[in-house]
């Protein structure tokens, strides 16, 4: 699977918007851009994911560079609640998981602090 | 989304016991669960995957005998600590995989501690 990288920590201020960078400069053709995030002892909660093309949902947006080796992940108006380590992973999109082809490797994520 | 529940949420137990925890897919059939452990400060790492009607597979350095796992329905996959030691207390989480959506989802997480 293709490596990421993100900083380690950022900062926003409560209300603006948040902006995540994720390196991917390895990512092969078929690999999906997933984000997660941690809140503090709990599970991980999936946000979103996508392959080429700008992805939003109900809880942020995804852009994608064209040539796909970086990404960002934007929650538009950032709450107190979205205080988390939020993790970048890049996965083939398998439908079927046999085996462990479908787990998810984490790396060390970025750790967003919203401050009020 | 598709749930997916842990139980217990915390345990507590002394060095030598053992500890099972379940993991269930509320909404939607699982034929794999996988299986993570995180330390204090640091990121989840994948210990093994359960497999529905199958043996589960384990990731290097993960003692299959030790670990043991059950996947007895596609619904419910259980983890049990056998002989738990200090070194074993940790943030147990699994997930599962919903199919057809290339997502998965991960259930709340079962902190254990071994006195």
């Amino acid at each position: 699977d293709a490596k990421t990288t993100q900083p380690p920590s950022m900062d926003c201020a409560e209300g603006r918007a948040a902006n995540l960078p994720c390196n991917h400069s390895t990512i092969s053709g078929n690999e999906y851009v997933y984000w997660y995030r941690q809140i503090h002892s709990q599970g991980p909660q999936y946000i979103i994911h996508g392959l080429k093309n700008n992805e939003t949902n109900e809880m942020a947006s995804l852009i994608i560079t064209e040539d796909r080796k970086s990404s960002t992940l934007i929650l538009p108006h950032a709450t107190l609640r979205d205080t988390a380590v939020y993790y970048c992973i890049v996965r083939a999109g398998i439908v079927n998981y046999g085996g462990s082809q479908g787990n998810l490797i984490f790396g060390k994520g970025t750790k967003l602090s919203v401050k009020p | 989304g598709a749930v997916v529940s842990q139980h217990p949420s915390w345990v507590i137990c002394k060095s030598g016991t053992s500890v099972k925890i379940e993991c269930r897919s509320l909404d939607f059939q699982a034929t794999t669960m996988f299986w993570y452990r995180q330390f204090p400060k640091q990121s989840l790492m994948l210990m093994a995957t359960s497999n529905e009607g199958s043996k589960a597979t384990y990731e290097q350095g993960v003692e299959k005998d030790k670990f043991l796992i059950n996947h007895a329905s596609l619904t419910l996959s259980t983890l049990t600590v056998t002989s738990a030691h200090p070194e074993d207390s940790s943030f147990y989480i699994c997930s599962a995989p919903l199919q057809g959506s290339k997502t998965q989802y991960f259930g709340p997480g079962t902190r254990l501690l071994v006195l």
